[in-house]
């Protein structure tokens, strides 16, 4: 299958700092890519849409000037989480698609933590 | 009531059990179907699409009923392996907008 990686694999960072988690299609254009979040022992919750070239889409309660997303190319999508707090602490994992309507494949996933 | 509901968990189930999970979903516009695995700390892996009409790969059969919004998976002969959290997921579009929905998954071990 197609694989889609992600760096760093774990991040810890103090209060006030600025994150930020590049996720790649590594075999695939992803003309889409999306971000999720999980707390522990919680399900996946959609952060973020964004499709190649144009600005994300954003789930209703997830501030778009906190968590930045640029999806430069068709390989490469970048979360950014900006001042960072405690409870942002959590995995972050991105997936892509060929198209809007194919398979995701997911990323490994970055474990932040913010202390 | 949640888009997408599974069953509460977890099933610990003896090697070569078989093991039935199963999930609803509230939005009878939703368009696509898949059971994702995904293992501590890891990220969702998929496992198969569902279809009205069934499929089957190997040991793990998915159902799909679009009249009670009602999917299902049975993994049969249950391997330690096979021990993970599986994931309903239910996926939608509309107005230019895919949405990707996960249930919080049921968590299975499989004991020697």
């Amino acid at each position: 299958g197609a694989v889609v990686s992600q760096h760093p694999s774990r991040v810890i960072c103090k209060s006030g700092t600025s994150v930020k988690i590049e996720c790649r299609s590594l075999d695939f254009q992803a003309t889409t890519m999306f971000w999720y979040r999980q707390f522990p022992k919680k399900s996946l919750m959609l952060m973020a849409t964004s499709n190649e070239g144009s600005k994300a889409t954003y789930e209703q309660g997830v501030e778009k000037d906190k968590f930045l997303i640029n999806h430069a190319s068709l390989t490469l999508s970048t979360l950014t989480v900006t001042s960072a707090h405690p409870e942002d602490s959590s995995f972050y994992i991105c997936s892509g698609t060929p198209g809007l309507t194919d398979t995701q494949y997911f990323g490994p996933g970055t474990r932040l933590t913010v202390l | 009531r949640k888009e997408v509901e599974q069953d509460p968990g977890p099933f610990n189930v003896p090697e070569g059990a078989t093991v039935a999970f199963n999930c609803t979903y509230s939005n009878s516009a939703s368009q696509s179907f898949f059971w994702y695995r995904q293992d501590c700390r890891k990220e969702p892996k998929l496992l198969m699409s569902v279809y009205s009409s069934g499929n089957e790969d190997g040991r793990f059969t998915a159902q799909l009923n679009r009249a009670s919004q009602y999917i299902s998976l049975l993994i049969r002969d249950s391997k330690l392996s096979d021990s993970a959290t599986y994931l309903c997921v239910v996926t939608r579009t509309g107005a230019g907008s895919y949405q990707l929905t996960f249930g919080k998954g049921t968590k299975l071990s499989v004991i020697p």
